[in-house]
């Protein structure tokens, strides 16, 4: 699988939008952009996932660069709830026998 | 969205003993589940894939004679951990995939489990 980088930690406020970024310059044509969360003592969560435009759902939106070397989650108004880490995967359509692999995360800490 | 059941979500044993560990799909059938590992302020690890039917496919440096994943039905796979010692206390969770496309990878709410 292609690898992601992503910061160590990131902070924010309660109410306030947030802005994950993720570097991804080995992506292929055929690989999506997917993102996850785990919160403390729980296992991962799914938030977004996408190919080439821009996605929105009910938890967050996805950015996707328009050479798709980036991709940035967005939280459009942070809570205390958000506070987790973050993943940022890249896996091959078409693979439902292919787990998903995690690198490190990011720490999103949100503040009251 | 799909729910993946573990059980039990934590359990303790004495060193030497074996401990079973359950993932079920409880709306969805799987015909493939992953098994991860967790250590304190670590990212998953991936240990195996388990296929419906057949032996699992373990990830390199795994020992698959200690980890032991059995996937007996299309909603149920196991891990059983033999002479557990300090050294396997984690987290481990399981997860399976629906569908065909890049869809969402389901994840149970994970075991802890204590080795003394």
């Amino acid at each position: 699988d292609a690898k992601t980088t992503q910061p160590n930690s990131m902070e924010s406020n309660e109410e306030e939008p947030v802005h994950l970024p993720c570097n991804h310059s080995t992506i292929s044509g055929t690989d999506y952009i997917h993102w996850y969360r785990q919160l403390p003592s729980q296992g991962p969560e799914y938030v977004i996932h996408g190919l080439t435009s821009n996605v929105n759902n009910r938890m967050a939106s996805l950015a996707i660069a328009e050479d798709r070397k980036s991709s940035t989650l967005i939280l459009h108004r942070a809570t205390l709830r958000d506070a987790a880490v973050y993943y940022c995967i890249l896996s091959l359509f078409n693979q439902a026998g292919t787990a998903l692999i995690f690198g490190k995360g990011t720490t999103l800490s949100v503040s009251s | 969205g799909a729910v993946v059941s573990q059980h039990p979500s934590w359990v303790i044993c004495k060193s030497g003993t074996s401990v079973k560990i359950e993932c079920r799909s409880l709306d969805f059938q799987a015909t493939t589940m992953f098994w991860y590992r967790q250590f304190p302020k670590q990212s998953l690890m991936l240990m195996a894939t388990s296929n419906e039917g057949s032996k699992a496919t373990y990830e390199q440096g795994v020992e698959k004679d200690k980890f032991l994943i059995n996937h007996a039905s299309l909603t149920l796979s196991t891990l059983t951990v033999t002479s557990a010692h300090p050294e396997d206390s984690s987290f481990y969770i399981c997860s399976a995939r629906v569908g065909e496309g890049p869809y969402e990878q389901y994840f149970g709410p994970g075991t802890r489990l204590t080795v003394t």
